[in-house]
């Protein structure tokens, strides 16, 4: 059973660029959430998706958008890069019912120059 | 903003010996939940254990356990018999309608 996915493993942007990250959930699982976790920090929570809406948003602006698919897959996308964006983002996934862990995938490091 | 706070920012331990690691949280929500998280240095975040805050008896997960005061709002987590594969960041996390609020973690070094 695989486990939570993300590609790519390490990206790497200039400012003002935009950058699109893939995660594909655990089998069995249909909410998504997407973390940012900056060097030497705590996860911070970005949003959650579920039946293909955002269900919950962190204190994040507007730039970070995402999307989720009908296979439960989901995106996150970022634009107009600030140095700021730099670090790695955490996707996890979790079935329904809450007050379940989410499982984490191994994280996408972005690297913004 | 609803926190938690993680106030040793690094820990030590002799191999076998049993270390513990504090968290304090704030949360105005009657029904939530608790968790460590550990994130080794290949920085894949693992559950180590879960807390239901209705339920008044501590979760024991093999040499971990956890001290949970829910009316001190604290979330401590015990390790006994550590072993170097414990070394890792250790999150404290609290799971609510607004979802998981991350402490800062707390690195456990193993001493051999």
């Amino acid at each position: 059973d695989a486990g939570v996915t993300q590609s790519p493993t390490h990206l790497i942007k200039t400012r003002g660029q935009q950058v699109t990250l893939r995660c594909s959930p655990k089998s069995g699982h249909d909410t998504v959430s997407w973390y940012q976790q900056a060097l030497g920090q705590g996860p911070q929570f970005i949003f959650q998706y579920y039946e293909e809406e955002e269900r919950q948003r962190g204190n994040f602006p507007d730039r970070f958008s995402g999307h989720q698919f009908p296979n439960y897959s989901s995106e996150l996308n970022v634009n107009a890069l600030l140095l700021g964006d730099s670090a790695l983002y955490l996707c996890a996934s979790s079935p329904t019912v809450r007050g379940n862990e989410q499982f984490f995938g191994p994280g996408t490091r972005l690297t913004v120059l | 903003a609803q926190t938690v706070t993680q106030s040793q920012p690094e820990m030590s331990v002799q191999e076998a010996e049993t270390v513990t690691l504090s968290c304090t949280y704030d949360t105005s929500e009657s029904d939530y939940y608790l968790f460590w998280y550990k994130q080794p240095p290949s920085r894949q975040m693992i559950l180590v254990i879960r807390q239901e805050a209705y339920k008044q008896q501590n979760a024991t997960e093999n040499r971990f356990s956890v001290n949970f005061q829910k009316a001190a709002k604290s979330f401590s987590l015990k390790i006994s018999d550590s072993q170097l594969g414990d070394a890792a960041m250790y999150f404290c996390t609290r799971g609510g309608a607004d979802g998981l609020t991350f402490g800062k973690g707390t690195h456990l070094i193993i001493q051999p």
